[in-house]
């Protein structure tokens, strides 16, 4: 039968490329942002931060770039690993609350 | 690894029932965030906690739901009575908030529920 809800944009990579998330958010006036994976049957998990007074932000293999000009913030896996297939979430704070982009389902070909 | 823990996991239970959700956010953490998923509208946040006191319940359904913290170790969501459109799965986050800045909310691995 046909399914019904949100439509989440899909990424299919081979396994040791990189990756490229893209993230819109709503708010001007946010000040910090979050990308968070989830994997199947867990909870959200914590991947890297970056607040609005910096534009770049890197971590272990995964780096954050904020746009704030066109309001877009990306984020950047490098050797995409089986591992790392997941939906992933941007957030963005908005007075104290964190309001959650619908996600990107990254798929990993090995 | 801190991590915060939610119970149960899964939960079936029959329209009309009361449920209650449990979550024990990481020690020291002083905000709680209920969050509810759903495949239709992703992830919502019901309520949030700082220091105890309810800050924000304007996403809950206040007919039903209702979301507590006993103590700084326990936080609960209570659904009575529940209806098939609760089904969902219900996230709580934990994290710092205060003069530190921003910190990021770290998440439970979430309650399943079904309401036939």
């Amino acid at each position: 039968g046909e399914s019904v809800g949100l439509h989440l944009p899909t990424l299919s990579v081979q396994e040791g490329d990189n990756s490229i998330i893209n993230c819109a958010y709503s708010n001007s006036a946010s000040d910090y942002f979050i990308w968070y994976k989830q994997e199947s049957g867990k909870g959200p998990q914590f991947i890297i931060d970056i607040r609005s007074n910096m534009d770049k932000r890197q971590g272990q293999r995964v780096t954050v770039l904020l746009n704030k000009t066109v309001k877009h913030l990306s984020l950047q896996i490098a050797a995409t690993q089986p591992g790392d297939s997941a939906v992933y979430f941007c957030a963005e704070n908005q007075g104290n609350k964190l309001v959650f982009g619908a996600g990107t389902i990254l798929r990993v070909k090995s | 690894d801190a991590r915060v823990t939610q119970t149960p996991r899964h939960k079936v239970t029959e329209m009309g029932q009361e449920v209650t959700m449990r979550c024990q956010p990481i020690l020291g953490h002083n905000t709680v965030f209920w969050y509810r998923q759903t495949m239709m509208q992703g992830l919502e946040l019901l309520a949030y906690f700082r220091n105890r006191a309810p800050l924000d319940d304007s996403g809950m359904p206040k007919d039903r739901f209702s979301a507590e913290m006993p103590d700084a170790t326990l936080a609960t969501l209570k659904i009575q009575p529940s209806e098939p459109r609760d089904s969902a799965v219900y996230f709580c986050a934990s994290g710092v908030q205060g003069s530190v800045g921003n910190q990021p909310q770290h998440f439970g691995d979430g309650t399943r529920l079904s309401i036939l």
